[in-house]
């Protein structure tokens, strides 16, 4: 079964800079998808960006970018010009791209704060 | 566009009784989704269903049942409340394809079990 670890329960970042979170997975697939999702206050998940397993490039949307090392099983997320809304939870996702697993496995998340 | 509309968004229960949570979707997406989320914790899979009709036990299901009788439309009922069953609850939605890799969450539904 597939797993997902978040190592960091919690992170804090300065307004304007930069952080990163890490996640890991283990999986015996080849074919497979990536996501981040952010569940602020509010608690609805809201997708932040996602990754095909079969694309070597990274994914990036505007100030989002991940990190997608497939031998290490590494996919993290980074913030770049980090704002006071981007404080939320961050999860971590993975499905197979097996035809009949519609499951998401997530991570236990990762609670971000941005210190004004 | 509603997207995913969850009813109700908090609600307690005594043990032993029953209700159901309620979701519908705007979108017409084929396969819809009930996770359950508890604290600090990610998200578990409690059903899901690919289309009408078809519904699926995902890695939580006991306690739980679902029905889909139109595409719109994926009720969760709970029929005997224990206290392992508060949490929060979110249905999600995705087109099939390509597109089931984007789900779109409803707010979610706190539910107390005392």
């Amino acid at each position: 079964a597939q797993t997902v670890t978040q190592s960091q329960p919690e992170m804090s970042v300065q307004e304007a800079e930069t952080v990163t979170l890490s996640c890991t997975y283990d999986t015996s697939e080849s074919d497979y998808y990536l996501f981040w999702y952010k569940q602020p206050p509010s608690r609805q998940m809201i997708l932040v960006i996602r990754q095909e397993a079969y694309k070597q490039q990274n994914a990036t949307e505007n100030r989002f970018s991940v990190n997608f090392q497939k031998a290490a099983k590494s996919f993290s997320l980074k913030i770049s010009d980090s704002q006071l809304g981007d404080a939320a939870m961050y999860f971590c996702a993975y499905r197979s791209a097996r035809g009949g697993s519609e499951k998401l496995v997530f991570g236990k998340g990762t609670k971000l704060t941005v210190n004004p | 566009n509603a997207g995913v509309t969850q009813t109700p968004k908090f609600r307690i229960l005594k043990i032993g009784q029953s209700m159901t949570l309620q979701c519908a979707q705007d979108m017409n997406h084929n396969y819809m989704y009930w996770y359950r989320q508890d604290p600090g914790m990610g998200l578990k899979l409690i059903y899901y269903s690919v289309g009408a009709g078809i519904t699926d036990k995902g890695e939580v299901p006991n306690g739980y049942n679902v029905s889909r009788s139109t595409t719109e439309d994926f009720p969760l009922r709970l029929e005997l409340a224990a206290p392992s069953q508060t949490s929060v609850y979110f249905c999600a939605s995705s087109s099939a394809g390509v597109g089931a890799n984007v789900l779109t969450f409803g707010a979610g539904s706190r539910l107390t079990v005392l």
